[in-house]
């Protein structure tokens, strides 16, 4: 079946450091793909979006870079900060139409001070 | 502006039981969409409700269930409750329906079957 996936469960980063999250998809048809950012006891909140027609998009201390050769997205976070703690996610549209995701398993981002 | 709110914030209900959970959208927004986060795992799709209609469901058992009301608040309903359906419950309005469309998400609402 069709799958949003993450390579690594649980990142640990020093503060200041830049941090990389990396998501594997499956669905070579996707042409849209999200990152979203969760904190503990809070809703997913929108980080970045990417369309496929595009390698890299750039937000504020945030890159994402879409790798369509190898089904990757990852998510770069420039100098990490204490509040970029959360569960990071990939998101892609859902088969089917619509505008509903279909979420990987996440990752946790740990930042140390 | 308020942003998407889910009531109750928690709920504790008894296996067998049924579940009535609440979600406001973004004033404007149409499209709701509900989704079942288990600890420690992903988001999965639960309903898609635009304009009062429901467009689509996850790969969810039938005792869950819901609609869309006039002004596009949407109820969750889950009849027979069972353990493992206790859940983080998600609610997120987007102003379209249509793939790309920003969805906001809601603070969700705790859901544990004992």
């Amino acid at each position: 079946g069709e799958s949003v996936g993450l390579h690594l469960p649980t990142l640990s980063v020093q503060e200041g450091d830049n941090s990389i999250i990396n998501c594997a998809y499956s669905n070579s048809a996707s042409d849209y793909f999200i990152w979203y950012k969760q904190e503990s006891g809070k809703g997913p909140q929108f980080i970045i979006d990417i369309r496929s027609n595009m390698d890299k998009r750039q937000g504020q201390r945030v890159t994402v870079l879409l790798n369509k050769t190898v089904k990757h997205l990852s998510l770069q976070i420039a100098a990490t900060q204490p509040g970029d703690s959360a569960v990071y996610f990939c998101a892609e549209p859902f088969t089917g139409g619509g505008n509903k995701l279909t979420f990987g398993t996440g990752t946790q981002l740990k930042v140390e001070l | 502006e308020a942003g998407v709110t889910q009531s109750p914030t928690h709920l504790i209900k008894t296996r067998g039981q049924q579940a009535t959970l609440r979600c406001s959208p973004i004033s404007g927004h149409t499209s709701v969409y509900w989704y079942q986060q288990a600890l420690g795992l992903g988001l999965q799709f639960l309903l898609w409700y635009d304009e009062g209609e429901e467009r689509n469901r996850g790969n969810f058992p039938p005792r869950f269930s819901g609609r869309q009301f006039p002004n596009y608040s949407s109820e969750l309903n889950v009849n027979a409750l069972e353990l493992e359906d206790s859940a983080l419950y998600l609610c997120a309005s987007s102003l379209g329906d249509r793939a790309g469309t920003e969805a906001f998400f809601g603070q969700g609402t705790r859901l544990t079957v004992v």
